[in-house]
């Protein structure tokens, strides 16, 4: 069974570092790229980038590029999504998905990680 | 503000048909045949219900159907029931090479 499974809620005050992170098990890791996926309280969802764990190519949305970087360690089946500076506006629940090379569907979803940003 | 657009709300009486649109544009939607339908139940993830504007993954209830004309893809719920309430988000692959979603479209089942 393919299961994409993310790491728990977080809290953290502006100007602090976050990683948060999304464990793939049930399929080869590097066949599938990793999408990330923001919905911030009350909205809809938005692509954020994503990853090819094969070889850790990213490529991201313009609109979240150099605020985030996403990542991938294939020996671990992981993916992280990270922060160096998160702002109150990066307060979001944010979904990890599992989306084969050349198509434009994610197939399998995370649960969602909850971020809350607050001083 | 959203790439595609889709109506904020529809709603519909079990048994009964209802469609929802997302417009895009020649660059997106109307430009590649890679347009994707997602289920979200509230506090849930969202589930994938369509993909490549007409292709229904194993699993999901043959009740959900996909198309498009031009710039506008649409979802079908044939038979709708008090199951399907939720939001309902379609995606497309843009020519800036990335993926742009709907705002989304909230289901009531009256």
């Amino acid at each position: 069974e393919v299961k994409l499974v993310q790491s728990g809620t977080e809290v953290k005050k502006p100007g602090e570092s976050l990683r948060i992170s999304c464990r793939a098990s049930g399929y080869h890791f590097t066949n599938y790229w990793i999408t990330w996926v923001r919905q911030m309280p009350g909205k809809g969802l938005e692509w954020m980038g994503r990853i090819d764990p094969s070889d850790s190519y990213t490529y991201y949305n313009p609109s979240f590029h150099g605020h985030v970087t996403i990542s991938a360690d294939k020996s671990i089946s992981t993916s992280y999504l990270q922060w160096s500076s998160l702002k109150a506006s990066d307060t979001a629940m944010y979904f990890c998905a599992r989306r084969y090379g050349g198509t434009y569907y994610a197939d399998h979803w995370g649960q969602g990680t909850l971020v809350t940003v607050s001083s | 503000q959203s790439a595609l657009t889709q109506p904020a709300s529809v709603s519909g009486s079990p048994g009964q048909s209802i469609t929802i649109s997302c417009t895009g544009t020649s660059s997106d939607v109307g430009g590649f045949p890679f347009v994707s339908w997602y289920q979200q139940h509230p506090g849930k993830a969202p589930k994938l219900l369509i993909y490549d504007v007409t292709h229904r993954p194993s699993g999901v209830s043959n009740r959900f159907s996909g198309s498009k004309s031009g710039n506008t893809a649409s979802l079908t719920i044939s038979g709708v029931q008090a199951e399907d309430e939720a939001d309902y988000y379609c995606s497309s692959y843009t020519s800036n090479n990335f993926v742009s979603f709907g705002g989304g479209t909230k289901l009531t089942v009256l």
